[in-house]
């Protein structure tokens, strides 16, 4: 079974270009979340799709963050313009549907995006 | 809002030497714990988890670890280390409010 893809595994771009991020999940996850590590730091929670729709997206930093999941598969995240505070690693991960307690609360994460902006 | 703390940033061990890396949170309510670990240029693996139950568990390669609600801790620990165990050691808790949050890392060298 394949796991967590994305891609691409190292972006780098200069401030204010735009930049979108792929997250393939693992087939039949109807959850989808990303993260973000920056500097080194926690990771931390950004927004999470069930299916299509966006469940929480407290998490965003910012309007120049846009994710999409259009038909409940892959998911984008999309930065525009990039900024330099937006250089960190960005974690995709999915888990199954249903109840997010007990044995289907577990997340299943990507190997991550490198972003660096300059 | 809740948050985890992992107290060792970087952990340099010889061969064979025993491993105790903390994580504690801050939550009073139910709580799911994890540890995952990245290894270089790799994607974050589940380690262990607890849901409720025994509160030792055991995980992969040899790992375990040991909730102890009085504490809040999750320390996870392991007998004797070896050099493929060099990674990255993430503590993480989920609440049920939100997705997870992540402790800082744990980055452990071991040294052959």
């Amino acid at each position: 079974e394949a796991g967590v893809t994305q891609f691409p595994s190292h972006s780098v771009i200069e401030k204010g270009q735009t930049v979108t991020l792929r997250c393939d999940p693992i087939s039949g996850h109807d959850n989808l979340y990303w993260y973000r590590r920056v500097m080194g730091k926690e990771i931390k929670f950004l927004l999470h799709f069930v299916k299509e729709s966006k469940q929480d997206e407290s998490g965003m930093p910012n309007n120049r963050f846009l994710a999409e999941r259009t038909g409940g598969t892959y998911s984008t995240l999309k930065v525009q313009p990039a900024e330099l505070e937006d250089s960190g690693v960005y974690f995709c991960a999915s888990s199954q549907s249903g109840s997010t307690s007990g044995s289907r609360n577990i997340q299943y994460f990507g190997a991550g995006t490198r972003l660096s902006v300059l | 809002a809740q948050s985890v703390s992992q107290h060792n940033h970087h952990v340099i061990l010889s061969e064979a030497a025993s491993l105790e890396l903390g994580c504690n949170y801050s939550y009073g309510g139910t709580v799911n714990l994890f540890w995952y670990v990245q290894y270089p240029g790799q994607h974050l693996q589940l380690l262990l988890k607890y849901f409720s139950g025994d509160p030792l568990v055991k995980g992969i390669k040899g790992f375990e670890a040991e909730f102890i609600k009085s504490k809040f801790s999750f320390n996870l620990r392991k007998p004797s280390v070896q050099w493929s165990d060099t990674a990255e050691y993430f503590c993480a808790v989920y609440t049920g409010r939100r997705a997870l949050t992540f402790g800082s890392g744990t980055r452990l060298q071991v040294q052959p």
